[in-house]
């Protein structure tokens, strides 16, 4: 089967770092969402990644190991508003989007 | 704001109701997509359509019912449903379906089946 494993919920401090792990197994790889959401809201698109490496973008990086089949996002210089749901998918072999349960972030002053 | 747009908010009904969700995108895409989101679990698709046209239902029982008369708009039509249906329902576009496009999501339904 098809499976996407994120931490349930992870609690970091106001001005600190964190890294949210997603590991895949999934009949093929076409590439690899984050998404946030906060509570009640839609989810919205933070990152892709479809090669190795880091992608970086303000204080939210992505990383991708395909052979290894993992992810992280790591969030810089947290702030409150980062308190969220942090949802990483992964693409198919058949372009279908496979979805983890969530990491709930909880960020404490 | 995502350019997806979904109404109600909130809904409650009972399981004899019937009722429907409405969904509208104004991104010009060609994919529609249904999504269930219950707590602590992973986003469940239920229907996928491309070009107003069907083309994936998750093995959705048969008091959902998908409807799309255009490429902007997306029904949900509920009927008898349980109260474990109860849950988020939301509703995403992308560019196309069957490609590596991003999802953009409205921002949901939370149904409440009593």
């Amino acid at each position: 089967g098809q499976n996407i494993d994120q931490p349930t919920e992870m609690t970091a401090t106001e001005g600190a770092i964190v890294q949210i792990n997603c590991t895949y197994q999934t009949s093929g790889f076409n590439g690899l969402f984050w998404y946030q959401q906060h509570a009640g809201e839609a989810p919205t698109f933070l990152s892709y990644n479809v090669l190795d490496g880091l992608e970086e973008k303000g204080r939210f990086s992505s990383f991708l190991s395909r052979s290894k089949g993992y992810s992280y996002l790591l969030l810089k210089e947290l702030q409150m508003k980062d308190s969220a749901s942090y949802l990483c998918a992964v693409i198919d072999s058949n372009y279908q989007l496979i979805w983890g349960a969530g990491t709930k972030l909880i960020i404490k002053p | 704001e995502t350019g997806v747009t979904q109404t109600p908010r909130h809904l409650v009904m009972g399981m004899t109701n019937k009722k429907s969700l409405k969904c509208e995108q104004h991104l010009g895409h060609n994919a529609m997509y249904w999504y269930k989101q219950s707590a602590k679990k992973p986003l469940e698709l239920m229907f996928v359509y491309n070009f107003k046209e069907q083309t994936e239902n998750n093995s959705v029982p048969s008091r959902f019912s998908p409807e799309c008369p255009n490429s902007s708009h997306l029904f949900l039509h509920l009927h008898t449903l349980q109260p474990e249906d109860s849950a988020l329902y939301l509703c995403a576009s992308s560019q196309d379906y069957g490609q590596n496009n991003e999802q953009f999501f409205g921002p949901g339904t939370r149904l409440t089946v009593l």
